[in-house]
């Protein structure tokens, strides 16, 4: 098993709807969970990163964590052409506090 | 402000041959990582420093990759004998202490072994 997995896409959204994401990871003792974005032939880009359970809101962008579920997603809002993009999800694992787990990202595509 | 750089930004090598590959962080930032990113998968970690300090290298995948940061900023990736295996994009990263939680990433190294 993975140590994060994603759903590898790709995932095709209507502009101006909601787009959402999930990642599922296997360190129960995982403490730090991050959403980065990256665009084709670019380096990733850090969107948001969320500790606590529930809730974390950032403009078009929410991130919901559920640490009994060992789940994470990402919801993008209002979703524009220009979010079309790779999101990796990452994992700051327990046992390094330094070392974070990519998934292997999930392609979205915004279609207008 | 300067973001990571990186260099350089292509690398084609022949097999066996060495290279380097070189990251200067954001200035000030403590901390530095190392990934390598296959076509179509996530960065997987390959080390991690704290100024000079390697303090994690489990992710590097033999003893042919080596990595260096002598002076606590500038740090060299060095493969040795590279194999067909070894063609990726090598990504840098820096954190500093403030927000040790935010990586920012240079733009890459892309390494093709022929």
């Amino acid at each position: 098993q993975k140590e994060v997995e994603q759903n590898s896409g790709p995932l095709s959204v209507p502009e101006g709807a909601i787009a959402s994401l999930n990642c599922t990871y296997s360190d129960r003792g995982s403490q730090s969970f991050f959403w980065y974005r990256q665009y084709s032939g670019k380096s990733p880009e850090l969107i948001m990163f969320i500790y606590s359970n529930g809730d974390k809101e950032d403009g078009r962008f929410t991130a919901q964590l559920n640490k009994a579920s060992q789940y994470v997603s990402l919801l993008i809002r209002d979703s524009q052409p220009s979010d079309s993009a790779t999101y990796l999800c990452a994992v700051n694992i327990y046992s390094s506090a330094s070392k974070i787990i990519f998934g292997s990202g999930t392609r979205l595509s915004i279609r207008p | 402000g300067a973001g990571v750089s990186q260099s350089p930004r292509y690398k084609v090598a022949k097999r066996g041959q060495d290279v380097a590959l070189r990251c200067d962080p954001i200035s000030g930032h403590v901390s530095l990582f190392w990934y390598q990113q296959a076509l179509g998968q996530g960065p997987e970690f390959l080390t991690y420093f704290q100024n000079e300090a390697q303090l994690d290298k489990s992710g590097l995948p033999s003893d042919r990759f080596f990595a260096e940061r002598p002076e606590g900023s500038v740090s060299t990736l060095k493969i040795q004998r590279t194999q067909q295996e070894d063609s990726a994009v090598y990504l840098c990263a820096s954190s500093g202490e403030g927000t040790p939680e935010t990586q920012y990433f240079g733009p890459g190294t892309r390494l093709l072994v022929l």
